[in-house]
C-alpha cells in the first residue's frame, strides 16, 4: 500500500520563478494539505483540499495556490518566488472524517525547494 | 509568538543517556501529538494524548500530557542513534499546528 508521494523530491527555482509541486495521496484517502517546513522551524499550515476545493487555508500569500484533481491528487503552485520560499514542502493526506486526528495523517517526505 | 514552543532547540546527548523534551502551548491543550521527522522522511507519528494528566510509552518513547502546564513532554530512555532526529508536537485541531521543532543529535 503505497504512501503519500510528491515530486520532486528536490528543485531549485530563480526569484520570480513560478514552481509547481505533486502529491500523491494515500490510497483511501481524499484530503490532502500542504505545510512549508522552513530550516529549523514546525511546519506551517498552507492550505487543505476535500472534494478539488479549498477548504481551509493558512497565513499564506495569494502566490499560493493548489488544485486537487478527480483522483484526489494535488498540486501547489507558487508564483513570483522569493528567496523565504525555500523551504521543505509537506503533503499530508488523510480522511475528510479524519480531520484534527494525528493518527489519521500520512505525511510524505517533502519537496526540498531552493530559491535563488 | 509561537502558539507552540518546544525546548531544547536542539540537543546533543551521549549514546545511552536519558533526554526530555518539552512543548508548551500558550492556549488550553485539547489533545497533542508527538512526531519524529527524518532528512528525507515524512513525518513518522509516535503518540497521541487527549487527555490531562495521560501518559504513554512506545518501547522507549514516553510522553506525558500535563493539561494545567499546558505542556507535554517526551522523554527518551537509554537513547540509541536511531532516535535521531527532529521531534515535532501539533496541537489536535484540522490545521495541525506543529510546535516550532527539538533537533535530537546522539553522539556515540
Amino acid at each position: 500500500d503505497a504512501g503519500v508521494t510528491q515530486s520532486p523530491t528536490h528543485l531549485i527555482k530563480t526569484r520570480g520563478q513560478q514552481v509547481t509541486l505533486r502529491c500523491s495521496p494515500k490510497s483511501g484517502h481524499d484530503t490532502v494539505s500542504w505545510y512549508q517546513q522552513a530550516l529549523g522551524q514546525g511546519p506551517q499550515f498552507i492550505f487543505q483540499y476535500y472534494e478539488e476545493e479549498e477548504r481551509q487555508r493558512g497565513n499564506f500569500p495569494d502566490r499560493f495556490s493548489g488544485h486537487q484533481f478527480p483522483n484526489y491528487s494535488s498540486e501547489l503552485n507558487v508564483n513570483a518566488l522569493l528567496l523565504g520560499d525555500s523551504a521543505l514542502y509537506l503533503c499530508a493526506s488523510s480522511l475528510v472524517e479524519d480531520r484534527g486526528f494525528g493518527y489519521g495523517y500520512t505525511f510524505g517526505s517533502g519537496t526540498r525547494l531552493t530559491v535563488v | 509568538s509561537q502558539e507552540l514552543e518546544q525546548s531544547p532547540q536542539s540537543l546533543i546527548v551521549q549514546e545511552g543517556k536519558n533526554l526530555t523534551i518539552n512543548c508548551t502551548s500558550s492556549k488550553t491543550l485539547y489533545g497533542l501529538y508527538w512526531y519524529k521527522q527524518k532528512y528525507g522522511e515524512g513525518l513518522i507519528f509516535l503518540m497521541m494524548l487527549q487527555k490531562g494528566g495521560e501518559e504513554k510509552s512506545h518501547e522507549k518513547i514516553t510522553a506525558k500530557l500535563d493539561e494545567k502546564k499546558q505542556q507535554s513532554s517526551l522523554h527518551i530512555t537509554a537513547s540509541q542513534p536511531s532516535h535521531a532526529g527532529i521531534y515535532l508536537c501539533r496541537l489536535g485541531n484540522e490545521k495541525l499546528t506543529f510546535g516550532t521543532g527539538t533537533r535530537l543529535t546522539i553522539i556515540p
